[in-house]
């Protein structure tokens, strides 16, 4: 079965310290992963996606077949990062539906 | 800018009521997607259209159903709610992902929430 496990519900850190939101996958298949970002009052956005392999507002994350994971992490913690962080999988190849699964959501406070 | 636009950003309906929720985009992509979240849950598709083809997931009650006269909207129809219905209901548009052989980003509108009576 498809699933997205994201195990923390709150994850609260000091300014400039280090974050690591975690999130676990089950697909048969070829994932794809997203991370999803929704900060307060806003719509829900893209923050970043496995396969661009790039670094948004200083966050990155690394596809981890072999543990299965996604986890998202960054250096130093900022209070403009407090928001609720959801994990998307999606898959690739044909038959790709474009269907996402997100997990539970982890919300991020980030304390001065 | 281009964006998703969901109208009403908050619908108060009654018990077994009809309620019509609605969904714009500019961005042009021929697929629309209708999310439902419940408190502190993960968002769930509900459904979604690749053009004017539907596809309902498995798990979506009869109750509801959608609508898209164009590429630009795409509508909600929830035909008698219940108070288990009450959720926030999101929007989402992407670029075909079937033409990409890989995952689209999915753009999402600011949700309605809804609250039955």
């Amino acid at each position: 079965a498809q699933r997205v496990t994201q195990p923390e519900k709150l994850l609260s850190v000091f300014k400039g310290a280090p974050v690591e939101l975690k999130c676990n996958y089950s697909y048969s298949g070829s994932p794809e992963l997203f991370w999803y970002v929704q900060y307060s009052r806003q719509r829900l956005q893209l923050l970043l996606r496995h396969i661009s392999r790039e670094s948004i507002k200083g966050f990155t994350a690394d596809l981890n077949k072999g543990e299965t994971s996604f986890h998202l992490k960054k250096p130093f913690a900022q209070e403009e990062d407090s928001a609720m962080y959801y994990c998307a999988l999606g898959g690739r190849g044909s038959g790709n539906t474009g269907k996402l699964i997100f997990g539970q959501g982890t919300t991020l406070q980030v304390k001065p | 800018d281009a964006m998703v636009i969901q109208n009403p950003r908050y619908q108060v309906t009654q018990f077994g009521k009809p309620v019509t929720l609605s969904c714009s985009q500019t961005l042009n992509h021929n697929v629309m997607y209708w999310y439902q979240q419940k408190s502190s849950q993960a968002p769930k598709l509900l459904f979604h259209y690749y053009d004017k083809d539907f596809n309902n997931e498995a798990d979506t009650p009869d109750n509801f159903q959608s609508r898209r006269p164009n590429t630009s909207f795409c509508f909600l129809d929830i035909r008698s709610p219940g108070l288990g219905d009450a959720a926030m209901y999101l929007c989402a548009t992407s670029r075909d992902p079937r033409l990409a052989g890989g995952q689209e980003t999915q753009y999402f509108g600011p949700g309605t929430r809804l609250l039955v009576l």
